[in-house]
């Protein structure tokens, strides 16, 4: 079955870029949506943003000057860069399979990797 | 933004018990409503989707309702796994956001 797998630095300094890869293994890229979602220490969640494989995307509005998402379909990764870091962006970071209700245009995020923390601190 | 209000944020429950979680949108979002379930250092697992289509695997103890602004997940005869945050998220309009959580604690 697919599975995801969130990587990268889990230490970033203030006003540095974080870059998040997310490798995803048992099924291809192509076809699909694939999300970001993050979650502060303690809190709720919070939509990144999303990319389809032929790289189209849609951010969260109150990220969207800072964010960048990307797909590699040649590697099966996705990945996610959040420009000038401060310390409200330390979370744990998931990324997640956007599928589609059949016949619909109900969206769900049906495949979640287990997320990678990510601290934001000099 | 469309905000998504949950009550309550908490409550405390019995194993066998039936557990009424409500979310609120703050404009009419049709059924583009999902359920999520998170544990403890666990990423969230759906449950339901377009508001009351259960995910594959998941057990029929779990319903959810609603249409427009107001929706409903249900959980009957609680177990011992089923205590955790359950979140709502819209997925009508950009940004898609999530309902602040509702934790079910065993009483």
């Amino acid at each position: 079955q697919v599975q995801l797998q969130e990587s990268g630095p889990g230490l970033v300094k203030p006003s540095e870029t974080l870059s998040l890869t997310c490798s995803v293994s048992g099924d291809s890229v192509n076809g699909y949506y694939w999300s970001w979602i993050r979650q502060p220490p303690g809190k709720g969640l919070e939509w990144i943003g999303y990319i389809y494989y032929t790289g189209s995307t849609k951010y969260n509005p109150s990220l969207n000057s800072r964010l960048t998402i990307s797909v590699d379909t040649s590697k099966n990764q996705l990945s996610l860069r959040l420009s000038s870091v401060t310390a409200a962006d330390t979370a744990v970071y998931y990324c997640a399979r956007v599928s589609i209700l059949t016949g619909t245009y109900y969206y769900n995020m049906d495949v979640w990797g287990k997320g990678t923390t990510v601290t934001v601190s000099s | 933004d469309i905000q998504m209000t949950q009550s309550p944020s908490s409550l405390s429950a019995s194993v066998g018990d039936r557990v009424t979680i409500t979310c609120r949108a703050s404009q009419s979002i049709i059924s583009y409503l999902n359920w999520y379930q998170q544990k403890p250092g666990k990423a969230p697992n759906l449950l339901i989707c377009a508001a009351s289509t259960l995910q594959s695997g998941v057990p029929s103890r779990f319903s959810g309702s609603g249409s427009g602004t107001d929706f409903t997940l249900t959980i009957n005869n609680l177990q011992p796994e089923d205590f955790a945050t359950y979140y709502c998220q819209q997925n009508f309009h950009i940004p898609w956001m999530f309902g602040q959580g509702t934790k079910v604690e065993i009483k």
